[in-house]
This record gives C-alpha cells, sequence and structure tokens, in this order.
C-alpha cells in the first residue's frame, strides 16, 4: 500500500514571499502520478499541479512549481509571490497507474494549512 | 465556478430521517466518486462508480446508499445515520483513465455538503 506524508501540519508565510511544503511517499511502483490540491475555506478542492513520475522535469505553474525527487520519494510545492488567495489547506496525493481501470484511486497525506499573512 | 454541482451545501438532519445528496457534472466525465471529510482532515474515498456502475465500495455502513442514475448524476441516500457521521461529503468526477491523453487527468471536486446528524 502507499502511504503519503506531510510533516508540517501548519505553515505562514507573509504576503510576497517564497514557501515550500514538503510531502514524501512511499510506493513500490514505479509508474504513478503526484498531485497537490488546495483547499480554501470555500471548501472545494482544486487541483494546483501534477507531476507524473516518468517525466523527470519538474512542473511548473504559474507561481507554482514542484520538486520532484524520485529516488528520495520526494514531492515539495514552492509557491512563489504568495498572496493572500493562497491560504488554504494543501494536500498532496499520489495515484498509481489505473492499470486498465477507468478509475483512480488517490492516496492523500494529512495536509498542511498554509496562512499568508499581509 | 465549480464543474461539479453539489447540493444541498448545508444539511442538518435528525437520526431517524431519510435524506438524498445529490452530485451533477457535465464534463463527460465516467468515473464519479464519493469522499467523506472530516474537518481538517483528508477526503476519505467511499465509493466510485464507473460508466454508471459500483466499482469500489470502501467497507461503507449500509445507511449510506450510492446511486449512479446515469452519467452526468451521482446521489447519496442517507438513513438512520449517527451524529459521528457529520462531515462535508464531497463529489468528485475523472475522465475514463484510459483515453487517450487521459492517464494523468486529476480529479474534479465539488464544493461538498456540510453535513450536520443531531
Amino acid at each position: 500500500a502507499q502511504t503519503v506524508t506531510q510533516s508540517q501540519p501548519e505553515m505562514s508565510v507573509q504576503e510576497a514571499e517564497t514557501v515550500t511544503l514538503s510531502c514524501t511517499y512511499d510506493t513500490s511502483e514505479n509508474n504513478y502520478y503526484l498531485f497537490w490540491y488546495k483547499q480554501p475555506p470555500s471548501r472545494q478542492m482544486i487541483l494546483v499541479i501534477r507531476q507524473e513520475a516518468y517525466k523527470q522535469q519538474n512542473a511548473t505553474e504559474n507561481r507554482f512549481s514542484v520538486n520532484f525527487q524520485k529516488a528520495a520519494k520526494s514531492f515539495s510545492l514552492k509557491i512563489s509571490d504568495s498572496q493572500l488567495g493562497d491560504t488554504a489547506m494543501y494536500f498532496c496525493a499520489f495515484r498509481r497507474n489505473a492499470g486498465g481501470t477507468s478509475y483512480g484511486k488517490l492516496t492523500f497525506g494529512q495536509g498542511t494549512i498554509l496562512t499568508v499573512h499581509p | 465556478d465549480t464543474e461539479v454541482t453539489q447540493t444541498p451545501k448545508h444539511l442538518v438532519m435528525g437520526m431517524t430521517n431519510k435524506k438524498s445528496l445529490k452530485c451533477e457534472q457535465h464534463m463527460g466525465h465516467r468515473a464519479m466518486y464519493w469522499y467523506k471529510q472530516k474537518a481538517k482532515k483528508p477526503p476519505e474515498l467511499m465509493f466510485v462508480y464507473s460508466y454508471e456502475k459500483l466499482s469500489i465500495n470502501e467497507s461503507v455502513p449500509s445507511r449510506f446508499s450510492p446511486e449512479c442514475p446515469n452519467s452526468s448524476l451521482l446521489n447519496l441516500h442517507l438513513h438512520a445515520l449517527q451524529p459521528e457521521d457529520s462531515a462535508l461529503y464531497l463529489c468528485a468526477s475523472s475522465q475514463d483513465l484510459r483515453s487517450q491523453g487521459a492517464y494523468n487527468s486529476p480529479l474534479h471536486f465539488g464544493n461538498g455538503t456540510r453535513l450536520t446528524v443531531t
């Protein structure tokens, strides 16, 4: 079974600064997918960024980027130029290769509450 | 705007009531999911439907009864719930992961229904 660990229950950052959220996972799979979701107080889980395990290049989406270290099984999220709207709970999630099924099960970490201060 | 719509947003019910949660998506997704989420915890998978057929039941008590009437709708029927069932119930959908170019598709979540059982 896969496990996902987020070791930072809470973090805070000043507006416009950079913050990094950590995530490690454990799997024996070689082909899998990793995701970061954010959940603001509005409750909706919103996809922030995704990474395919077979791609060495780190994914980037505007101010969000990841540092994917496959050998170390690490998938950290860097938020640059933090904004007040980034305040949310962030979940790291793992999904194994669907292996011929139409759906995929996500394994979530425990989450990190990020607060951006003005 | 969310592409997965859940109703109602809030629901308060007694332990003897029968109620239903509804979820709708018009993205052509053929996999739909129910998750339960307690405060400041990650979502826990309850059920997965694939092409309107129940594919996964994560040992959920029978007081929760899912239904997928068509490819766009997903219901969760509730009966004789307990106070510990109070939580945020999230619906999600995804593309058929076997489809061309869809192997890394994320789950799309709704805003959830906040359920309180009294």
